[in-house]
């Protein structure tokens, strides 16, 4: 079990809009969140950091929320290669320095 | 350019022993703070391990304490990982991940290929 809460899967069609929650305590999300995007075969690539900041690079489609205890990943304009598994990740206040959530997998339709 | 490239990966029996090894290049190495992430086939991520840039501070998720140890070479420009008393769940993706913070909170900036770890008779 994942100290953070994802759902396990998601999709959408091209062009529309999705949002991938993650849910953890105030030790962890209630602090910062970082997102990663992990296509298949492929490491993981930060793609939100601080819960709301881009990355150079990044796409503008991206971008990232919080309130309280959940951060949210929201894609707009969805497109086929978004299709990925994404994580949110914290940095914590415990002895587990680093909790990651379960995972999502984007699927576009 | 940023680049971090784990090796030393393989198939070890049950309670054997190995050590990844994590090159890095273009950027500070010693002013980093360094991790080691892990994935399980078919699994989501889990951090294993991180050391501060100087070596001087480290620290281990519960399901590696007391088997596995991290260090580095600021001089070489790479990170270790020494894994004693392998287990079968051990059996993953190790990923060496670069940490940044803007000052408000660290993530994991860049990531290497990943060094696959097999444990198995």
């Amino acid at each position: 079990q994942s100290a953070l809460t994802q759902p396990a899967s998601v999709s959408g069609s091209p062009g529309q809009s999705i949002t991938i929650s993650c849910t953890g305590t105030s030790s962890d999300v209630g602090g910062y969140v970082s997102w990663y995007q992990q296509h298949p075969g492929k490491a993981p690539k930060l793609i939100i950091y601080d819960v709301s900041n881009r990355p150079s690079g990044v796409s503008n489609r991206f971008s990232g929320s919080k309130s309280g205890n959940t951060a949210s990943l929201t894609i707009s304009g969805l497109q086929a290669e978004d299709e990925a598994d994404y994580y949110c990740s914290s940095f914590t206040s415990s002895n587990t320095l680093w909790v990651f959530g379960g995972g999502t997998e984007l699927t576009v339709l | 350019e940023v680049q971090v490239a784990e090796s030393g990966g393989g198939l070890v029996q049950p309670g054997g022993s190995l050590r990844l090894s994590c090159a890095a290049s273009g950027f500070t190495f010693s002013s980093y703070a360094m991790n080691w992430v892990r994935q399980a086939p078919g699994k989501g991520l889990e951090w294993v391990s991180t050391i501060s840039g100087s070596g001087s501070s480290t620290y281990y998720a519960d399901s590696v304490k007391g088997r596995f140890t991290i260090s580095r070479d600021n001089s070489k420009n790479t990170l270790y990982l020494q894994m004693n008393s392998l287990r079968a769940d051990d059996t993953a993706l190790y990923y060496c991940a670069k940490e940044m913070t803007s000052g408000i909170q660290p993530y994991f900036d860049y990531w290497g290929q990943g060094s696959l770890v097999t444990v198995s008779s």
